[in-house]
C-alpha cells in the first residue's frame, strides 16, 4: 500500500464545473495535510493545507480532512481552464518543525472551455 | 524578494559521473529540503538540512549527499549516476520557526538526463 494515495486521472471536467480530487494516506500519526499544483515543467506550488477535521475554504478551493477515514479532498469550484494541471497530495510525516512531505503520485485535471 | 534559485536548470551526465546542484533559499529562510521527482510521478524526500545539518533522510542511498553553507544556500551530490537517476530534483526552503504549517517553497528545479 503506498503512503499517499490519489484517485487516478486523468480528470476531465467542464468549464465551470466542481472538480473534485481525493487522496488517501496510511499513516495515522500524519499532522498536516497539504495540496499542491504543477503546472507542466514547472514546480510545485502550495494551493491550501488543513490539519484539523472538517473544510478549510479558500476562494474557490475547498480543503476537506478527516482523520478517522485518513482521507483528504480538494474541491475546485466554478473551474477554469487555468486550473488545467497536476494537483499533488502531500502528508507531513515530520515531527515538529522538521517537515518531511511524502506526495502522491498525483492527479492530472483538465478543464475544458 | 528573491524566491528559491536552483542552478543549473538542465544538465546531462553520463553513467558513473558526479553531478552537482546548488539551491539558495527564500529570503529569511533557514532549512533547505531536496526532493526527487521522476516523470509522471509526485515528489520524493531526498533529506532536509537545517543549521548546516542533515536533519532528516529518505529511503535514498549513500550516493546522494548534500551539504548546507553558513548562508543556508545548499549542494545536492549525487556519485556514481545511474540511469535511474534522471529526474527533476526541486529544491524547498522553509522557516523552521514556522512549525508543521510553514509553507514549503520549491525552486523550479534542476533537470538531471543520465545516458
Amino acid at each position: 500500500q503506498k503512503e499517499v494515495e490519489q484517485n487516478s486521472g486523468p480528470l476531465s471536467v467542464p468549464e465551470g464545473a466542481i472538480a473534485s480530487l481525493n487522496c488517501t494516506y496510511s499513516d495515522r500519526g500524519s499532522q498536516s495535510f497539504f495540496w499542491y499544483r504543477q503546472y507542466s515543467g514547472k514546480s510545485p506550488e502550495l494551493i491550501m493545507f488543513i490539519y484539523s477535521n472538517g473544510d478549510k475554504e479558500d476562494g474557490r478551493f475547498t480543503a476537506q480532512l478527516n482523520k478517522a477515514s485518513q482521507y483528504v479532498s480538494l474541491l475546485i469550484r466554478d473551474s477554469q481552464p487555468s486550473d488545467s494541471a497536476t494537483y499533488l497530495c502531500a502528508v507531513n510525516k515530520g515531527s515538529g518543525s522538521a517537515r518531511q512531505l511524502t506526495f502522491g503520485s498525483g492527479t492530472q485535471l483538465t478543464v475544458l472551455p | 524578494d528573491a524566491g528559491v534559485t536552483q542552478s543549473p536548470t538542465h544538465l546531462i551526465k553520463t553513467r558513473g559521473q558526479q553531478v552537482t546542484l546548488r539551491c539558495s533559499p527564500k529570503s529569511g529562510h533557514d532549512t533547505v529540503s531536496w526532493y526527487q521527482q521522476a516523470l509522471g510521478q509526485g515528489p520524493q524526500f531526498i533529506f532536509q538540512y537545517y543549521e548546516e545539518e542533515e536533519r532528516q533522510r529518505g529511503n535514498f542511498p549513500d550516493r546522494f549527499s548534500g551539504h548546507q553553507f553558513p548562508n543556508y544556500s545548499s549542494e545536492l551530490n549525487v556519485n556514481a549516476l545511474l540511469l535511474g537517476d534522471s529526474a527533476l530534483y526541486l529544491c524547498a526552503s522553509s522557516l523552521s520557526l514556522a512549525g508543521v504549517t510553514g509553507e514549503l517553497f520549491f525552486g523550479e528545479g534542476s533537470r538531471l538526463t543520465v545516458l
